[in-house]
């Protein structure tokens, strides 16, 4: 078992809807990452969160440290927002990642 | 990000041969990391450095080996390629518990 678990796997939206995609980690942690990669590109950070709720344009991240549980939302979401978004949780001197949730967005 | 850079982006070998894949930062981060992305598998931390001439492995090292000379570059070497290793390899740099982590654009590796 993944120390960092994300559901769904695979997600297909239409444009507009409002996404949740959820992590969920097994151990205390400091931080949790949210990276996003675009098919066939390079891996960029969004979110760094250790409490509480970031904004960020059309992207909202939150984590509940009791529960061990971050969400990541989209709003009004675009085709381009197509992408795999990854949750990694911070751990002494690296991440731990999970494994991803592809995104679709259909026009 | 131009602040660091990745060498080759795309490289085809052969079993048995030796390839080294360079990462080069341009910030002067301390951390630097190489990771596999492999279908299934997410990232994958092979090895990282906490430092110039400071090493560590990580999930998944065996078959490969790292050096820091200078703490803007962290060289990957396969030093016998195996089909297995067909991956699409990161570097990275920052990105410990509380600070971000910045990500070089990739080398498709292929391996025949």
């Amino acid at each position: 078992k993944n120390e960092v678990e994300q559901s769904p796997q695979n997600l297909t939206a239409q444009e507009g809807e409002f996404i949740t995609i959820n992590c969920s980690y097994s151990v205390g942690i400091s931080a949790l990452h949210w990276l996003q990669q675009h098919p066939g590109g390079g891996i960029v950070s969004l979110f760094m969160l250790s409490s509480g709720k970031k904004k960020h344009g059309r992207l909202i991240a939150t984590i509940n440290i009791q529960e061990k549980h971050s969400s990541l939302h989209i709003t009004a979401s675009h085709p381009r927002d197509s992408a795999v978004y990854i949750c990694a949780r911070g751990a002494t001197n690296k991440l731990i990642f999970g494994t991803g949730t592809l995104l679709a967005v259909q026009p | 990000d131009a602040g660091i850079t990745q060498s080759p982006r795309y490289k085809i070998t052969e079993t048995g041969r030796q390839v080294t894949l360079m990462c080069h930062q341009t910030w002067s981060h301390s951390y630097m990391f190489w990771y596999r992305q492999d279908l299934g598998h997410g990232l994958r931390l092979i090895y990282y450095s906490a430092a110039a001439d400071i090493t560590d492995k990580g999930e998944v090292p065996d078959g490969y080996v790292v050096s820091r000379s200078k703490t803007e570059n962290f060289p990957l070497t396969l030093e016998s390629a195996t089909r297995s290793q067909t991956s699409v390899y990161f570097c990275a740099i920052g990105g410990t518990d509380y600070r971000e982590q910045f990500f070089g654009p990739g080398t498709r590796l292929t391996v025949l």
